[in-house]
């Protein structure tokens, strides 16, 4: 089976940085992603890692360590709108839908 | 952009009544899946569909449940009997290769079992 362990809240301030780390353990591992969901709105794709390291898309990056079942979102400049539910996702395999973690919800306060 | 579509958004049923939620997918997209958010829980797996045959089901999916391709642009999740609990958010996702790493979902039909 999977498990993925996040945090469920973390506060910070607008114009911070803020990481938000995510462990799991998997029967299978292709790689990490990471959603963003807005109160009553869909996720959406923010960043996959399926290596080792950091991947960078704008204000947001995305760290993997394989070795360490690890991984982090790591948002700069924070914004208001960032205020948000953060999820990890395991793709298990080449074939295996996501598995999501229990999300992270980030409020950004002035 | 393209984008997921999904319908009705929200809906209202009375408990042990049958429901149709439709999807339309991305179009070049060849796998799509369902999955269920509790309100305030996790996002949950319940099905993928490749090739017109369902390719991967959880737990939750179980015989109260079907999904079907009855064209070429929907993709429906029926809910027979429905139950309390399955009050939840559906939401419709697509992706263009397996694995997907990267999903698309649509915004969601909310169901409200009274």
């Amino acid at each position: 089976g999977q498990s993925l362990e996040q945090p469920s809240e973390v506060t910070a301030v607008e114009g911070a940085i803020v990481q938000i780390n995510c462990t799991y353990q998997t029967s299978g591992f292709y790689g990490l992603s990471w959603y963003q969901q807005h109160d009553g709105g869909a996720p959406t794709f923010l960043s996959y890692n399926a290596l080792d390291g950091l991947e960078e898309t704008g204000r947001f990056s995305s760290f993997l360590s394989r070795s360490d079942s690890y991984g982090y979102l790591l948002l700069q400049e924070l914004q208001m709108k960032d205020s948000a539910s953060y999820f990890c996702a395991v793709v298990p395999s080449g074939n295996t839908p996501l598995v999501f973690g229990k999300g992270t919800r980030l409020s950004v306060i002035a | 952009e393209p984008e997921v579509t999904q319908t009705p958004s929200h809906q209202v049923t009375q408990m042990g009544q049958e429901v149709i939620l439709r999807c339309v997918p991305i179009s070049n997209h060849l796998y799509f899946y369902w999955y269920r958010q509790i309100l305030g829980q996790k996002v949950e797996f319940l099905v993928s569909f490749y090739n017109n045959e369902i390719s991967e089901k959880s737990e939750i999916f179980d015989d109260q449940f079907s999904v079907e391709r009855p064209d070429g642009s929907n993709f429906t999740l029926k809910i027979r009997s429905t139950k309390l609990e399955d009050s939840a958010m559906y939401f419709c996702a697509s992706s263009a290769s397996a694995g997907g790493n990267t999903i698309y979902f649509g915004e969601g039909s909310w169901l409200t079992v009274v």
